[in-house]
């Protein structure tokens, strides 16, 4: 069965460090993985798949199947990225809709 | 973009009465929705998967019973609680894909409490 692993589930930086969010998966398939995010009373909204190998408000996220990860990060934190993260893995077709979600880790950037 | 949308947002009920919520599309069409559920300060769960014309396929541990699924049009995705307990309090999320495909739209959240 498919696992995902998010390691923090606290994490504090101040503005303008770095910052890391560290995730790990299992999976017997080619995994299909995202990082969604949810703001403060808002709903779950995705971040950023690894297919399209995009940047969203500066994140980037790499896939390294040898050490199963797909750690996100960003050079330069805003307090506006504090938030909930999830971790999520896709089984299931092209849908996309299964999603196995990490225990998500909250980031705090403080001023 | 596209939204999805979770009616009611809240809701309080006695154990053992059903409680019905409602996920809708309202600006595309989805053949498939997902239902999740996130306890307290803990992660998503799939739940079951709600096809369009078609039962639900429901999580390895999901009673299909306790947990009715109805898909009845395009846009609209009914989960109904049966017999509720209070340790069927939890908040529930539902998700429709987007028409191309590759990510998912979710809806804002159902919190149940069941007294």
């Amino acid at each position: 069965a498919q696992r995902v692993t998010q390691p923090e589930k606290l994490l504090s930086v101040f503005k303008g460090a770095p910052v890391e969010l560290k995730c790990n998966y299992s999976y017997s398939g080619s995994p299909e993985l995202f990082w969604y995010v949810q703001y403060s009373r808002q709903r779950l909204q995705l971040l950023l798949r690894h297919i399209s190998r995009e940047s969203i408000k500066g994140f980037t996220a790499d896939l390294n199947k040898g050490e199963t990860s797909f750690h996100l990060k960003k050079p330069f934190a805003q307090e506006e990225d504090s938030a909930m993260y999830y971790c999520a893995l896709a089984t299931g077709g092209t849908s996309y809709g299964k999603l196995t979600f990490g225990q998500g880790t909250i980031l705090t950037v403080h001023p | 973009g596209a939204v999805v949308s979770q009616h009611p947002s809240r809701v309080i009920c006695k154990s053992g009465t059903s409680v019905k919520i409602e996920c809708r599309s309202l600006d595309f069409q989805a053949t498939t929705m997902f239902w999740y559920r996130q306890f307290p300060k803990q992660s998503l769960m799939l739940m079951a998967t709600s096809n369009e014309g078609s039962k639900a396929t429901y999580e390895q541990g999901v009673e299909k019973d306790k947990f009715l699924i109805n898909h009845a049009s395009l846009t609209l995705s009914t989960l109904t609680v049966t017999s509720a307990h209070p340790e069927d309090s939890s908040f529930y999320i539902c998700s429709a894909p987007s028409l191309a495909g590759g990510t998912q739209y979710f809806g804002p959240g159902t919190r149940l409490l069941v007294l």
